[in-house]
């Protein structure tokens, strides 16, 4: 079936440390993954995305890898702050569906530690 | 500001009672959608439009209702008969006609059925 879940669901760090939070999904034909970021009571934030032709993505302090073979996603936060605290989940686009649907997993609270 | 607004931020319901959540943008957006957001779980999709005056069902339509009278409003009513009302409600957009874009999400409503 559909399913996109993460394997930590609270990972806590150090400020200035890298952090990675892992995201695997089920459908090997789904092209399209975002990442967002969701603080406490509030909306969702686009992070970075990445489509399926592409393995590696990089942002402003944001790396995202795609493993095909296995069917996993990590997002990797260089120089952790305490303003990344907060809600991380990934998204995969359903093939095959006439409309952009995604799938969103649970989520993985980051905790950074001043 | 460009951005899309939801309103109120805090809703409280009595049962049997109809309530409608507003969810506006200003992106020029051709789609947009409804999801509930609940502890522990990711985001489920209820209804999405691809356009003005098209609307479908997502994976838990049952017990909501929306209109698409114009590009930048899509409403949610929660119907009496939604049997567990009580959750976050997001609504997101994005441009149409490209399936590798992201979906920006509103800051969200919380509802509470009294």
């Amino acid at each position: 079936g559909e399913s996109v879940g993460l394997h930590l669901p609270t990972l806590s760090v150090q400020e200035g440390d890298n952090s990675i939070i892992n995201c695997a999904y089920s459908n090997s034909a789904s092209d399209y993954f975002i990442w967002y970021k969701q603080e406490s009571g509030k909306g969702p934030q686009f992070i970075i995305d990445i489509r399926s032709n592409m393995d590696k993505r990089q942002g402003q302090r944001v790396t995202v890898l795609l493993n095909k073979t296995v069917k996993h996603l990590s997002l990797q936060i260089a120089a952790t702050q305490p303003g990344d605290s907060a809600v991380y989940f990934c998204a995969e686009k359903v093939p095959n569906t006439g409309f952009q649907k995604l799938v969103f997993g649970t989520g993985t609270r980051l905790l950074v530690s001043p | 500001d460009g951005g899309i607004t939801q309103s109120p931020k805090y809703l409280f319901r009595k049962e049997g009672q109809n309530v409608t959540l507003s969810c506006e943008q200003n992106l020029n957006h051709d789609a947009m959608y409804w999801y509930r957001q609940d502890p522990g779980q990711g985001l489920r999709l209820i209804y999405y439009s691809q356009i003005v005056n098209d609307f479908q069902k997502g994976d838990i339509a049952e017990g909501y209702s929306v209109s698409r009278e114009k590009k930048e409003s899509f409403p949610l009513t929660v119907t009496s008969a939604q049997k567990n009302p009580t959750a976050f409600y997001l609504c997101a957009s994005r441009m149409a006609g490209n399936s590798y874009n992201e979906q920006f999400f509103g800051p969200g409503t919380r509802l509470t059925v009294l």
